[in-house]
């Protein structure tokens, strides 16, 4: 079983510029989790979709949004991005029907704002 | 809220040696209790995780996390350290009721000396 893909792997923007982040979960997954990891902050929640609804969201500012597709598929956008965006960014997929569902992370999407 | 406290921002220890990790939640009600493991350049992996039954959780590579409620603890021990093991740990909590939000520790990252 493939496991969860995330792309680009690496990703170099602009400030002021917006970005798209993309994970496919693990075949049969339907949540789909964000988090921001960063070596100040560590691994921050950023939120979670299930069947094509948000069913959670962390801290974090409008300019972060994502949306989930009917085949589970889901994207991140960062709009007007700032220095302090840069980070690693990692995807989770579970089965998603019970809070205590193991999650599963892809390798991440390193974004570097210059 | 939720919060989770990893006590030692780096753990050194020498092969073949034991390795304890201490991860303190703080709720009223005990949260499932998880610890994931990340290899450089990698997501994270589920170590093994604690939701109901037996307070002595055993996972992969040696590793086991005993749950105790009196003192909101989830360490995590193996037995004999191996160079394998360099790795950074993050324990986890997952609230029982009331939403899929996953709160992580700040991370441990550990080092095994030959």
């Amino acid at each position: 079983k493939a496991g969860v893909t995330q792309t680009p792997r690496y990703l170099i923007k602009t400030r002021g510029q917006q970005v798209t982040l993309s994970c496919s979960p693990i075949s049969g997954h339907r949540s789909v989790s964000w988090y921001q990891q960063t070596p100040g902050q560590g691994l921050q929640f950023l939120f979670e979709y299930f069947s094509e609804t948000q069913r959670n969201k962390g801290n974090f500012p409008g300019r972060f949004s994502g949306r989930q597709f009917s085949n589970s598929r889901s994207e991140m956008n960062v709009s007007t991005l700032e220095l302090g965006d840069s980070a690693l960014y990692l995807c989770a997929s579970s089965l998603g029907g019970a809070p205590n569902n193991e999650q599963f992370f892809g390798p991440g999407t390193r974004l570097t704002v210059l | 809220a939720q919060s989770v406290t990893q006590l030692g921002s780096h753990v050194s220890v020498s092969e073949g040696a034991l390795v304890l990790l201490r991860c303190n939640y703080s709720s009223s009600v005990p949260p499932y209790l998880f610890w994931y493991v990340q290899y450089p350049n990698q997501g994270l992996q589920l170590l093994l995780k604690y939701t109901t039954g037996a307070t002595l959780v055993k996972g992969i590579n040696g590793f086991e996390a005993e749950f105790k409620k009196s003192e909101t603890s989830f360490h995590l021990t193996k037995p004999s350290a191996h160079m394998s093991d360099a790795a950074e740990y993050f324990c986890a909590v997952t609230p029982r009721t009331g939403g899929f939000k996953t709160i992580f520790g700040a991370g441990t990252r550990l080092f095994v000396k030959a």
